[in-house]
Protein backbone atom coordinates (compact mmCIF):
# COMPACT_ATOMS: atom_id res chain seq x y z
CA UNK A 1 0.00 0.00 0.00
CA UNK A 2 0.85 3.77 -0.02
CA UNK A 3 3.17 5.05 2.14
CA UNK A 4 2.69 8.16 4.16
CA UNK A 5 5.11 9.23 6.76
CA UNK A 6 4.65 11.59 9.77
CA UNK A 7 7.34 12.96 11.86
CA UNK A 8 7.89 13.26 14.51
CA UNK A 9 6.76 10.86 16.60
CA UNK A 10 6.68 12.35 19.70
CA UNK A 11 7.27 15.22 21.12
CA UNK A 12 7.15 17.29 24.45
CA UNK A 13 7.83 20.94 24.58
CA UNK A 14 6.66 23.34 26.83
CA UNK A 15 3.51 25.48 27.35
CA UNK A 16 3.35 28.12 25.24
CA UNK A 17 6.10 26.95 22.51
CA UNK A 18 5.29 26.41 19.06
CA UNK A 19 5.27 22.48 17.62
CA UNK A 20 5.32 21.10 13.83
CA UNK A 21 4.72 18.19 12.42
CA UNK A 22 5.10 17.13 9.11
CA UNK A 23 3.26 14.61 6.57
CA UNK A 24 4.89 13.23 3.50
CA UNK A 25 3.20 11.08 1.16
CA UNK A 26 6.25 8.82 -0.24
CA UNK A 27 4.88 7.26 -2.95
CA UNK A 28 2.12 9.18 -4.17
CA UNK A 29 0.94 12.94 -4.99
CA UNK A 30 -1.68 13.59 -2.51
CA UNK A 31 -3.99 16.66 -3.62
CA UNK A 32 -5.97 16.31 -0.04
CA UNK A 33 -4.51 15.37 3.41
CA UNK A 34 -6.33 15.02 6.69
CA UNK A 35 -5.57 15.81 9.91
CA UNK A 36 -6.77 13.81 13.00
CA UNK A 37 -6.50 14.47 16.75
CA UNK A 38 -7.37 11.28 19.25
CA UNK A 39 -7.41 11.24 22.94
CA UNK A 40 -7.41 8.44 25.16
CA UNK A 41 -9.38 5.60 24.64
CA UNK A 42 -11.75 7.68 21.80
CA UNK A 43 -11.85 7.91 18.36
CA UNK A 44 -10.26 9.79 15.24
CA UNK A 45 -11.38 13.60 14.90
CA UNK A 46 -10.93 15.09 12.37
CA UNK A 47 -9.81 18.40 12.76
CA UNK A 48 -9.08 19.95 9.14
CA UNK A 49 -9.02 18.81 5.33
CA UNK A 50 -5.78 19.89 3.95
CA UNK A 51 -6.12 20.88 0.10
CA UNK A 52 -2.53 22.12 -1.85
CA UNK A 53 -2.26 25.29 -3.23
CA UNK A 54 -5.31 26.42 -1.30
CA UNK A 55 -6.38 27.17 2.36
CA UNK A 56 -7.45 24.33 5.23
CA UNK A 57 -10.86 23.75 6.02
CA UNK A 58 -11.41 23.43 9.16
CA UNK A 59 -14.01 21.13 11.07
CA UNK A 60 -16.31 23.42 13.59
CA UNK A 61 -14.63 23.33 16.91
CA UNK A 62 -11.18 23.67 16.23
CA UNK A 63 -9.42 26.91 16.08
CA UNK A 64 -7.57 27.98 12.40
CA UNK A 65 -4.78 30.00 14.40
CA UNK A 66 -4.25 28.08 16.73
CA UNK A 67 -4.08 24.56 14.50
CA UNK A 68 -1.84 26.17 11.65
CA UNK A 69 -1.63 23.82 8.30
CA UNK A 70 0.35 24.18 5.11
CA UNK A 71 0.11 21.97 2.19
CA UNK A 72 2.55 23.68 -0.32
CA UNK A 73 3.10 20.68 -2.35
CA UNK A 74 1.28 17.40 -3.09
CA UNK A 75 3.61 15.43 -0.91
CA UNK A 76 4.17 17.53 2.22
CA UNK A 77 1.62 18.99 4.82
CA UNK A 78 2.22 20.43 8.09
CA UNK A 79 0.37 21.06 11.45
CA UNK A 80 1.59 23.91 13.69
CA UNK A 81 0.36 23.61 17.35
CA UNK A 82 0.77 27.48 18.21
CA UNK A 83 1.25 28.14 22.09
CA UNK A 84 0.58 24.51 22.76
CA UNK A 85 -1.17 24.13 26.06
CA UNK A 86 -1.31 20.42 28.30
CA UNK A 87 -4.72 20.33 26.71
CA UNK A 88 -3.43 20.32 23.43
CA UNK A 89 -1.41 16.83 24.52
CA UNK A 90 -2.84 14.34 22.26
CA UNK A 91 -2.37 12.13 19.79
CA UNK A 92 -2.28 13.56 16.26
CA UNK A 93 -2.55 11.56 12.59
CA UNK A 94 -2.34 12.45 9.30
CA UNK A 95 -3.87 10.64 5.87
CA UNK A 96 -3.37 11.22 2.45
CA UNK A 97 -5.11 10.26 -0.49
CA UNK A 98 -4.04 9.34 -4.28
CA UNK A 99 -4.73 12.20 -6.16
CA UNK A 100 -7.88 11.95 -8.98
CA UNK A 101 -8.52 8.65 -7.31
CA UNK A 102 -11.29 7.94 -4.95
CA UNK A 103 -9.99 5.30 -2.72
CA UNK A 104 -9.02 4.77 0.99
CA UNK A 105 -6.75 7.25 2.80
CA UNK A 106 -3.60 5.87 4.26
CA UNK A 107 -2.16 6.86 7.76
CA UNK A 108 0.74 8.03 9.18
CA UNK A 109 2.08 6.86 11.98
CA UNK A 110 1.27 9.55 14.22
CA UNK A 111 2.71 12.12 16.41
CA UNK A 112 2.29 12.10 20.48
CA UNK A 113 2.31 15.18 21.84
CA UNK A 114 3.05 15.80 25.20
CA UNK A 115 2.95 19.58 26.54
CA UNK A 116 3.87 19.97 29.71
CA UNK B 1 -27.34 10.27 16.55
CA UNK B 2 -23.88 9.78 15.81
CA UNK B 3 -23.23 9.31 12.32
CA UNK B 4 -21.59 6.16 12.62
CA UNK B 5 -21.85 4.04 15.61
CA UNK B 6 -20.34 0.53 16.47
CA UNK B 7 -20.25 -1.14 20.28
CA UNK B 8 -17.38 0.20 22.13
CA UNK B 9 -17.47 -3.35 23.45
CA UNK B 10 -14.52 -5.23 24.34
CA UNK B 11 -15.85 -8.29 22.45
CA UNK B 12 -14.44 -11.33 23.59
CA UNK B 13 -13.92 -14.19 22.13
CA UNK B 14 -11.57 -17.43 21.99
CA UNK B 15 -8.77 -18.07 19.92
CA UNK B 16 -9.74 -19.82 16.49
CA UNK B 17 -13.72 -18.38 16.42
CA UNK B 18 -15.27 -15.97 14.27
CA UNK B 19 -15.42 -12.83 15.80
CA UNK B 20 -18.43 -10.23 14.73
CA UNK B 21 -17.51 -6.59 14.26
CA UNK B 22 -20.88 -4.62 13.42
CA UNK B 23 -21.71 -1.09 12.30
CA UNK B 24 -24.41 1.45 11.06
CA UNK B 25 -24.24 4.57 9.95
CA UNK B 26 -26.76 7.49 9.38
CA UNK B 27 -25.78 9.05 6.31
CA UNK B 28 -27.63 7.96 3.34
CA UNK B 29 -25.17 9.86 1.28
CA UNK B 30 -22.22 7.66 2.31
CA UNK B 31 -21.13 5.26 -0.30
CA UNK B 32 -17.79 3.81 0.83
CA UNK B 33 -16.84 2.15 3.87
CA UNK B 34 -13.87 1.01 5.77
CA UNK B 35 -12.30 -1.01 8.66
CA UNK B 36 -9.16 0.11 10.01
CA UNK B 37 -7.66 -1.77 13.10
CA UNK B 38 -6.10 0.28 15.48
CA UNK B 39 -3.62 -1.22 17.80
CA UNK B 40 -2.83 0.60 21.81
CA UNK B 41 -0.62 4.33 20.43
CA UNK B 42 -0.47 3.48 16.91
CA UNK B 43 -2.30 4.52 14.05
CA UNK B 44 -5.07 3.07 12.41
CA UNK B 45 -4.23 0.43 9.20
CA UNK B 46 -6.75 -0.28 6.78
CA UNK B 47 -8.12 -4.23 6.41
CA UNK B 48 -10.74 -3.51 4.41
CA UNK B 49 -12.73 -1.21 2.45
CA UNK B 50 -16.51 -2.06 0.37
CA UNK B 51 -18.50 -0.54 -2.14
CA UNK B 52 -21.49 -2.38 -2.97
CA UNK B 53 -23.71 -4.47 -1.03
CA UNK B 54 -23.01 -8.00 -0.03
CA UNK B 55 -20.11 -9.52 0.91
CA UNK B 56 -16.37 -8.62 0.40
CA UNK B 57 -13.67 -11.40 1.45
CA UNK B 58 -10.07 -10.74 1.80
CA UNK B 59 -8.51 -13.92 3.34
CA UNK B 60 -9.74 -14.05 7.24
CA UNK B 61 -11.69 -10.85 6.66
CA UNK B 62 -15.15 -10.84 5.41
CA UNK B 63 -17.26 -7.40 5.04
CA UNK B 64 -20.45 -7.05 4.79
CA UNK B 65 -22.56 -4.15 3.65
CA UNK B 66 -26.26 -3.48 3.93
CA UNK B 67 -27.26 -0.03 2.37
CA UNK B 68 -30.86 -0.63 2.82
CA UNK B 69 -30.65 -1.37 6.60
CA UNK B 70 -27.20 0.96 6.45
CA UNK B 71 -25.22 -1.71 8.39
CA UNK B 72 -21.32 -2.67 7.91
CA UNK B 73 -19.77 -5.97 9.65
CA UNK B 74 -16.32 -7.57 9.48
CA UNK B 75 -16.28 -10.92 10.34
CA UNK B 76 -12.59 -12.35 11.30
CA UNK B 77 -12.64 -16.19 10.89
CA UNK B 78 -9.91 -17.60 12.47
CA UNK B 79 -9.38 -15.26 15.15
CA UNK B 80 -5.54 -14.84 16.53
CA UNK B 81 -4.40 -13.11 19.80
CA UNK B 82 -2.95 -11.11 17.56
CA UNK B 83 -5.70 -9.83 15.98
CA UNK B 84 -6.47 -8.24 19.40
CA UNK B 85 -7.72 -4.30 18.85
CA UNK B 86 -9.89 -1.67 18.35
CA UNK B 87 -11.25 -1.64 15.19
CA UNK B 88 -12.70 1.23 13.63
CA UNK B 89 -15.60 1.70 11.44
CA UNK B 90 -15.77 4.61 8.88
CA UNK B 91 -17.98 6.01 6.29
CA UNK B 92 -17.36 8.81 3.57
CA UNK B 93 -19.27 10.02 0.81
CA UNK B 94 -17.63 10.23 -2.94
CA UNK B 95 -15.19 12.46 -4.00
CA UNK B 96 -11.40 12.29 -3.64
CA UNK B 97 -11.96 15.24 -0.80
CA UNK B 98 -14.75 14.02 0.96
CA UNK B 99 -13.81 12.84 4.50
CA UNK B 100 -13.86 9.82 6.34
CA UNK B 101 -16.18 9.91 9.04
CA UNK B 102 -15.37 7.39 12.60
CA UNK B 103 -17.13 5.32 14.63
CA UNK B 104 -15.72 5.45 18.29
CA UNK B 105 -14.26 1.54 17.69
CA UNK B 106 -14.89 -1.50 18.94
CA UNK B 107 -12.27 -3.28 21.60
CA UNK B 108 -11.50 -6.95 20.32
CA UNK B 109 -10.34 -9.43 22.74
CA UNK B 110 -8.90 -12.53 21.44
CA UNK B 111 -8.40 -14.72 24.56
CA UNK B 112 -6.03 -18.21 24.46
Amino acid sequence: GAVVSQHPSWVICKSGTSVKIECRSLDFQATTMFWYRQFPKQSLMLMATSNEGSKATYEQGVEKDKFLINHASLTLSTLTVTSAHPEDSSFYICSARDIGVDTEAFFGQGTRLTVV
Amino acid sequence: QKEVEQNSGPLSVPEGAIASLNCTYSDRGSQSFFWYRQYSGKSPELIMFIYSNGDKEDGRFTAQLNKASQYVSLLIRDSQPSDSATYLCAGRRTGTASKLTFGTGTRLQVTL
